[in-house]
This record gives C-alpha cells, sequence and structure tokens, in this order.
C-alpha cells in the first residue's frame, strides 16, 4: 500500500505570513503532484513533480512554489499567503503509466486569516 | 473551462439501489478514466478505472459504463450500501500522460 504523508494536518498563517506544506512519499514513485480542493472546484493541480529537481506549473500555479529536493520529498511554498489560499491541500504520488494511479494523501488543511 | 463535468451534484438513494454517476469531458485526446472514492477527512482513493478502447469496466458491485462517440461515461454502484456514502470524482488524462483533470464530483448518500 502506498503510503503519502502530508504535514502538518492543520495550519493556520496570517495574511502575508510564508507557509510551507510538506509531503512525504515512501514508494519510491517518480511522480508527485500538489493539489487544492475547495466546495464547488474538486481538485485543481497547481504544481507537479517528475522526479528530484524538477518541478511544473500545473493549471492554479500563481502565488505558489513548489519545491522537489529528493524522490521522497515535495514541498508547497506560500511565500505571501492570502486569504484565498484558505482551502484543504492534497499532495499525491504516481507512477507514468497508461493507467496511472493516484495515492493521496490525507490532506492539510490551512486557514489563511 | 471545465474539462470533466459530473452530475448530480449530490444524489440520495436507497439501500439496495443502483446510484449512476455520470461524467462527460470534451478533450477527445483524453484516454484514461479513473474514478476516486473519497470519506470525509481522509484523501481521494482510487475505486476504479477504465481506458477508452474498453467501454465497459467491471469491479464488484461498481461498473463503469464508457461511451467514446458521445463522450461520456458512469459509473454504477449496484446494491448500494450505507458505506458506499462518500464523494465520488471522475478524472481523465490524455494520451501524452500528462495532468489528471478531475471534475467537480457528486455526493452520495446511501439510506439504510
Amino acid at each position: 500500500e502506498a503510503a503519502v504523508t502530508q504535514s502538518p494536518r492543520n495550519k493556520v498563517a496570517v495574511t502575508g505570513g510564508k507557509v510551507t506544506l510538506s509531503c512525504n512519499q515512501t514508494n519510491n514513485h517518480n511522480n508527485m503532484y500538489w493539489y487544492r480542493q475547495d466546495t464547488g472546484h474538486g481538485l485543481r493541480l497547481i504544481h507537479y513533480s517528475y522526479g528530484a529537481g524538477s518541478t511544473e506549473k500545473g493549471d492554479i500555479p500563481d502565488g505558489y512554489k513548489a519545491s522537489r529536493p529528493s524522490q521522497e520529498n515535495f514541498s508547497l511554498i506560500l511565500e505571501l499567503a492570502t486569504p484565498s489560499q484558505t482551502s484543504v491541500y492534497f499532495c499525491a504520488s504516481g507512477v507514468t503509466t497508461s493507467a496511472e494511479t493516484l495515492y493521496f494523501g490525507s490532506g492539510t488543511r490551512l486557514t489563511v486569516l | 473551462q471545465q474539462q470533466v463535468r459530473q452530475s448530480p451534484q449530490s444524489l440520495t438513494v436507497w439501500e439496495g439501489e443502483t446510484a449512476i454517476l455520470n461524467c462527460s469531458y470534451e478533450n477527445s485526446a483524453f484516454d484514461y478514466f479513473p474514478w476516486y472514492q473519497q470519506f470525509p477527512g481522509e484523501g481521494p482513493a482510487l475505486l476504479i478505472s477504465i481506458l477508452s478502447v474498453s467501454n465497459k469496466k467491471e469491479d464488484g458491485r461498481f461498473t463503469i459504463f464508457f461511451n467514446k462517440r458521445e463522450k461520456k461515461l458512469s459509473l454504477h454502484i449496484a446494491d448500494s450500501q450505507p458505506g458506499d456514502s462518500a464523494t465520488y470524482f471522475c478524472a481523465a488524462r490524455d494520451t501524452g500522460y500528462q495532468n489528471f483533470y478531475f471534475g467537480k464530483g457528486t455526493s452520495l448518500t446511501v439510506i439504510p
């Protein structure tokens, strides 16, 4: 069973502050993804990575940066957090195949005041 | 632009009935369609998936019907159980193995 661990589970930040969300996977998957989930929008892709050292912009990258320092770790960084970034964030990992399965973490609930 | 659309937004069925969740898409390059199940407080988990070369995929009580010409698919949950109460997301990916596009989800409630 694939294991994807996110931290923290909950986070309260102030507007203008820096926030880092962390994700670790122990299954040696090449691909990692960051999604945000909002009511009425489903899951939207922020950034993704195909391996250590690589990051790519997803559909809604504005206001976010990503870092993939190793195969196992993928971070999402909000340099200047805004209330519009209040959301639930999910990290996922997978392997590129014709039928890729995404393995999701349990999510981080971020509130920006 | 919403690449993947789901309907209904919410669905309530009685235990034992068949729940039908619908999904449609715009991009004819999409060739892989997974369905994810999400319980409150958890991340989504793969439930069942289908490649566009097939028109039907079964896994126990869960069946996907796929119509490539109409760009539609549906998830049928037979003999629905209260434990099936969750949000279901239809997703799609194109032949270039690029990003997944998710629908907004259908919230299913199964009444005992």
